[in-house]
């Protein structure tokens, strides 16, 4: 059964720096796998997303993510966190229907970012 | 371009009641999608639809139910409210094909008293 995991529900850093938030999934197949950001009140914003080729992808607002295969990861990093990215992100690998488009997507939990100046 | 959007922003209703929440997909986009955001949780898929048709379900019950209009505009109503119906509902839309990401919208939510 597909599933994500997003071990941290809570995470504080410092502003300027480093981060990592993990994810890992499980799904059958070859996975399609998506990091959003959730503010306060507000709706999913993708940050980035992989579905083939080089497992290193850049997002936006500095973003990037690592495909692992062997280790079913998909982890965020951003060398340098701002104030301004105190958030919500959340994990997310696809999985298509019969009719071969895009269909749901399955979740984490996701991990709370808080930022302290 | 114009991005999803939802509406009512909030809503309050008591146990029984029925309620309907709607989303305007983002344009050129005919495939919409419902989740359930529950405090604390990650969303969960409701159902999806492309043309018009549910396209697939998750694990709700069946007075969860939606419609998609021609001009691919949705509806999810709710019928016989239930206190753990209490969430923010987001709407996506996409593409149908294999490699668009969905777009969502900010949500409707919903207070079950």
């Amino acid at each position: 059964a597909q599933s994500v995991t997003q071990p941290d529900i809570h995470i504080t850093v410092s502003e300027g720096a480093s981060l990592e938030l993990r994810c890992n999934y499980s799904y059958g197949a070859t996975p399609y796998l998506f990091w959003y950001v959730q503010s306060p009140g507000q709706g999913l914003q993708l940050l980035l997303k992989y579905f083939s080729g080089d497992t290193l992808v850049q997002g936006i607002k500095g973003f990037e993510a690592e495909f692992k295969r062997s280790q079913s990861s998909f982890n965020l990093r951003k060398p340098s966190v701002h104030w301004s990215d105190a958030a919500e992100y959340f994990c997310a690998v696809g999985a298509f229907n019969r009719g071969s488009t895009l269909g749901r997507l399955y979740f984490g939990r996701g991990t709370q970012l808080t930022v302290w100046p | 371009e114009t991005g999803v959007t939802q509406s009512p922003t909030h809503l309050i209703k008591t146990r029984g009641q029925q309620v309907t929440l709607r989303c305007s997909s983002q344009s050129g986009h005919n495939t919409v999608s419902w989740y359930q955001q529950a405090l604390g949780q990650g969303p969960q898929f409701i159902f999806q639809y492309y043309r018009e048709e549910e396209n697939g379900r998750g694990n709700f019950p069946p007075r969860f139910s939606g419609l998609q209009f021609p001009n691919y505009s949705s509806e999810l109503n709710v019928n016989a409210l239930e206190l753990d119906d209490s969430a923010l509902y987001l709407c996506a839309s996409s593409l149908p094909s294999g490699t668009n990401e969905q777009f969502f919208g900010p949500g409707t939510r919903l207070t079950v008293l």
